[in-house]
């Protein structure tokens, strides 16, 4: 199964973009790259994922590398709300999600 | 539509003693997911359902651990005895059919177990 690696932590000025990056040289051509954030003390939410295409939806945009081994989640004006630990994930065969530790974004004023 | 649904929120145990958990899924989500998350780790799966079959339970420590999902919905998972490093919050998850394809797993707010 694919595993992730993120940077452990990240700080980024509210109203700016938020990129966060992600590695993951051993996924296999039909794994998909999801993104999640968990916001403190709830259940991991649900951003975005993609196959092999960029994505944009209303809360961010996906870039997937031609050759799939690394994507970087955009997030176009971050706000203090988007404080938050963002996970990079490879969907395997029968929707398992394995989690790494994740990417803590600390939006400043 | 109604979320992922959980029960209690949280639980305060002895080591020892036994707990159990509960989830309602989304109506019309086959899969259903337990994860584990302790404190400072990303989230862990415990189990995973299809419909009321299990298909994959390689993590669950089942010498203290089991789950169940009668009837195919709602789903209870139980530690038996509890240790100390079992103190964690225990995440529900659900999802359409989760073969093969994009489909994103919807998580509850989670049960926070502390075990003194």
């Amino acid at each position: 199964d694919a595993k992730t690696t993120q940077p452990p932590s990240m700080d980024c000025a509210e109203g700016r973009a938020a990129n966060l990056p992600c590695n993951h040289s051993t996924i296999s051509g039909n794994e998909y790259v999801y993104w999640y954030r968990q916001i403190h003390s709830q259940g991991p939410q649900y951003i975005i994922h993609g196959l092999k295409n960029n994505e944009t939806n209303e809360m961010a945009s996906l870039i997937i590398t031609e050759d799939r081994k690394s994507s970087t989640l955009i997030l176009p004006h971050a706000t203090l709300r988007d404080t938050a630990v963002y996970y990079c994930i490879v969907k395997s065969n029968f929707n398992k999600f394995y989690f790494g530790s994740g990417t803590k974004l600390n939006v400043k004023p | 539509e109604a979320g992922v649904a959980q029960s209690p929120r949280y639980k305060i145990i002895e080591k020892r003693q036994s707990v159990a958990f509960w989830c309602n899924p989304i109506s019309g989500h086959a899969t259903l997911y337990w994860y584990q998350q302790i404190l400072g780790q990303g989230p862990k799966l415990l189990i995973q359902f299809q419909n009321n079959g299990v298909v994959d339970d390689s993590q669950l420590p089942k010498d203290r651990f089991s789950a169940e999902r009668l009837k195919g919905v709602d789903s209870t998972l139980k530690i038996q005895p509890a240790k100390l490093e079992d103190s964690a919050v225990y995440l529900c998850a659900s999802s359409l059919v989760g073969w093969q394809g994009a489909y994103e797993q919807y998580f509850g707010p989670g049960t926070r177990l502390t075990v003194t």
